[in-house]
C-alpha cells in the first residue's frame, strides 16, 4: 500500500461543475502539498498545508490530520484547469516528499 | 525573478552510457531537490542538496549521484544507463526555512 493514496485516478467533468480530487495517507505528517502538473511536464505548487483551510481564488484546499485525508476542490471548474493534480506529503522528521500517483482532470467545455 | 531553469530539455542516450543533468534555483536559494517521474509511475524523490552538501537520497542506486556548486546550481549524474531510467527530472528549490517547492520545467531523459 502506497503511503499517499489519491482518488479519483482521472476525472472527467463539464465546465462550471465543482470538482473533488481527495489524498489519504498513512504516516505522520508535518506538511501537505498539492501540486499541479500540466501536460508539457511543469509543476506549480498550489498549496501547502499542515492544517486547516486554505483558499486562492478558485481552489480550496481542506486538511483533517486526525482522519489524515485532504481534499482539493475546484469551484466553477474551467478547460484550463485540465492537468494532473497531485497530493505529496512531508513525514515528520523527514525531509523527503512522498507523492501520490495524481489524478488526471479534464474539464471539457 | 527568473524561476528553476533546468537544461538540456530534451536529452537522448544509449543504455550504458552516462547523462549529465543541470539545474539552477531560484536566486537566494540554497536547496535543490531532484526528482524523477517515469511513466505511469508517481513523481519520487531522488536527492537533496543544501548549502552544497547531499543531506538526503531516496531508494535510488549509487548509479544516480550529483553535486551542488557554490553558486547553488546543481548536477544530476546518471552512470551506466538503464532503459529503466528514462523518465521526466524535476528539480525544485525552496526558499530558506520555508516549505513550499518552485519546480524547474524538467529534463526529459530518453534512454534507447
Amino acid at each position: 500500500k502506497n503511503e499517499v493514496e489519491q482518488s479519483p485516478q482521472n476525472l472527467t467533468a463539464q465546465e462550471g461543475e465543482f470538482i473533488t480530487i481527495n489524498c489519504s495517507y498513512s504516516v505522520g505528517i508535518s506538511a501537505l502539498h498539492w501540486l499541479q502538473q500540466h501536460p508539457g511536464g511543469g509543476i506549480v505548487s498550489l498549496f501547502m498545508l499542515s492544517s486547516g483551510k486554505k483558499k486562492h481564488g478558485r481552489l480550496i484546499a481542506t486538511i483533517n490530520i486526525q482522519e489524515k485525508h485532504s481534499s482539493l476542490h475546484i469551484t466553477a471548474s474551467h478547460p484550463r484547469d485540465s492537468a494532473v493534480y497531485i497530493c505529496a506529503v512531508r513525514s515528520s522528521g523527514s525531509e523527503k516528499l512522498v507523492f501520490g500517483k495524481g489524478t488526471k482532470l479534464t474539464v471539457n467545455p | 525573478e527568473a524561476g528553476v531553469t533546468q537544461s538540456p530539455t530534451h536529452l537522448i542516450k544509449t543504455r550504458g552510457q552516462q547523462a549529465t543533468l543541470r539545474c539552477s534555483p531560484i536566486s537566494g536559494h540554497t536547496s535543490v531537490y531532484w526528482y524523477q517521474q517515469a511513466l505511469g509511475l508517481g513523481l519520487q524523490f531522488l536527492l537533496w542538496y543544501d548549502e552544497g552538501e547531499e543531506r538526503n537520497r531516496g531508494n535510488f542506486p549509487p548509479r544516480f549521484s550529483g553535486r551542488q556548486f557554490p553558486n547553488y546550481s546543481s548536477e544530476l549524474n546518471v552512470n551506466a544507463l538503464e532503459l529503466e531510467d528514462s523518465a521526466l527530472y524535476l528539480c525544485a528549490s525552496p526558499p530558506r526555512g520555508r516549505e513550499m517547492q518552485y519546480f524547474g520545467p524538467g529534463t526529459r531523459l530518453t534512454v534507447t
